[in-house]
């Protein structure tokens, strides 16, 4: 299957800082990738859809000042958190479709970054 | 509004079948699917229904009804392995995720 890398997996940092998280597809280009945020024992939540060469569209209550999306390849996109605080301690996961909607719309998942913000 | 139900949690015993349900509201329908999750790790695919019936893949078999807005995943032969969240996730008409809370599955020996 197709695989999506994302980097990095773990990262610790001061609150105030900023943080960027790449998620690239290794053997397909991905028109569209998703962002989302995984808090402990709760399901994925969508942050926002980016895709290639576009801005991102972000969903209801995201801060797109404060999570920076880039789509700048078709195969590489980033999230930036700038001026982290606490609460932005998460598990932050990206996924990547072959093909834009229409087929089976299987999602392929970076490993995820696990963010802890001191 | 839309909305996917899954139990939170669920127990079984090793080498029995557990069968998880998931029902859903959503603005149209593309597609349901379901993931696995292990604890600190990305979902990975399972299986991905848009016909109504059964799909069986190995010890794994997921089932839909569009009628009911109804899906189950059915695992077969557990395996302590098996030990997850299992996400149920519905495409709706934008051909967006919609995802579940996620069903803990607890293997005991």
């Amino acid at each position: 299957g197709a695989v999506v890398s994302q980097h990095p997996s773990w990262v610790i940092c001061k609150s105030g800082t900023s943080v960027k998280i790449e998620c690239r597809s290794l053997d397909f280009q991905a028109t569209t990738m998703f962002w989302y945020r995984q808090f402990p024992k709760q399901s994925l939540m969508l942050m926002a859809t980016s895709n290639e060469g576009s801005k991102a569209t972000y969903e209801q209550g995201v801060e797109k000042d404060k999570f920076l999306i880039n789509h700048a390849s078709l195969t590489l996109s980033t999230l930036t958190v700038t001026s982290a605080h606490p609460e932005d301690s998460s598990f932050y996961i990206c996924s990547a479709r072959t093909s834009s909607g229409g087929d089976t719309g299987e999602l392929f998942f970076g490993e995820g970054s696990r963010l802890t913000v001191l | 509004g839309q909305n996917i139900d899954q139990p939170t949690e669920m127990t079984a015993t090793e080498g029995a079948i557990v069968q998880i349900n998931c029902t859903y509201q959503t603005s149209g329908f593309n597609g349901l699917f379901w993931y696995q999750q292990h604890a600190g790790e990305a979902p990975t695919f399972l299986s991905y229904n848009v016909l109504d019936g059964l799909e069986e893949k190995g010890r794994f078999s997921s089932f839909l009804s569009r009628s009911k807005g109804y899906s189950y995943l059915l695992l077969k032969e557990l395996q302590m392995k098996d030990s997850a969240s299992y996400l149920c996730a519905v495409m709706d008409s934008n051909y967006q995720l919609i995802w579940g809370a996620g069903t803990k599955l607890i293997i005991k020996p």
